[in-house]
């Protein structure tokens, strides 16, 4: 049973423009929700993390959306660069879980010059 | 860069020999997570370490064990090693404690089992 459902799971943007990477979880007792960017041979990346009382959470170029009564969440890549090419996770947490992150599967973005 | 490091960086065992993967935590922070990444998969919980105790485990057999030392440093140790092993190795530091999950990955040790 997958408890985070990720999607998509390949996506190629152009330079300059908006990259959306959508995530689903079915467990209500989730309430920690952080994405991380990885590249090739490198450990993930904490990118922004967000909790179910905000709808949207913005650190520079990359905002979380959150969803919590469709139980969904996502991320926005603006002005979408080369460099921001690489694998991203959506991940969740339950309180008092002892660090059981659960992840996705992972989008590979390519963006296009 | 997060401050966490791991050691080897990659490692060939055959199958199974037993394995040893060292983690040092970042500054600061006293608890440390463990978990396995197959290629292309997102990672997967193993378990944690937290004041030198296991503080929660996925669904791993038990021979997976680790161990953490006062300097909140970390040993994942893998007995009977079988090829489906072959994965990315990663281990987490963080705070510890209610309201600090955020966790910081190391680079990661690529363990490749024939």
């Amino acid at each position: 049973q997958q408890q985070v459902k990720q999607s998509p799971q390949s996506l190629i943007v152009q330079k300059g423009g908006i990259s959306i990477i959508n995530c689903a979880y079915e467990n209500t007792a989730f309430d920690y929700f952080p994405w991380y960017q990885q590249f090739p041979g490198k450990g993930p990346a904490l990118l922004i993390a967000i909790r179910p009382d905000v709808s949207e959470k913005k650190e520079g170029r990359f905002t979380i959306s959150f969803n919590k009564s469709a139980k969904q969440f996502s991320l926005h890549i603006m002005d979408s660069q080369p460099g921001d090419s690489a694998t991203y996770f959506c991940a969740a947490l339950k309180g008092g879980s002892q660090g059981n992150l659960i992840f996705g599967k992972g989008t590979k973005l390519s963006v296009k010059p | 860069e997060t401050g966490v490091t791991q050691s080897p960086t990659h490692l060939i065992k055959t199958r199974g020999q037993q394995v040893t993967l060292r983690c040092s935590s970042q500054s600061g922070h006293n608890t440390v997570s463990w978990y396995q990444q197959a290629l292309g998969q997102g990672p997967q919980f193993i378990f944690q370490y937290y004041r030198e105790e296991e503080n929660g485990r996925g669904n791993f057999p038990p021979r997976f064990s680790g161990l953490q030392f006062p300097n909140y440093s970390s040993e994942l140790n893998v007995n009977a090693l079988e090829l489906d092993d072959s994965a990315l190795y990663l281990c987490a530091s963080s705070r510890g404690g209610a309201g600090q999950e955020t966790q910081y990955f190391g680079p990661g040790t690529r363990l490749l089992v024939l």
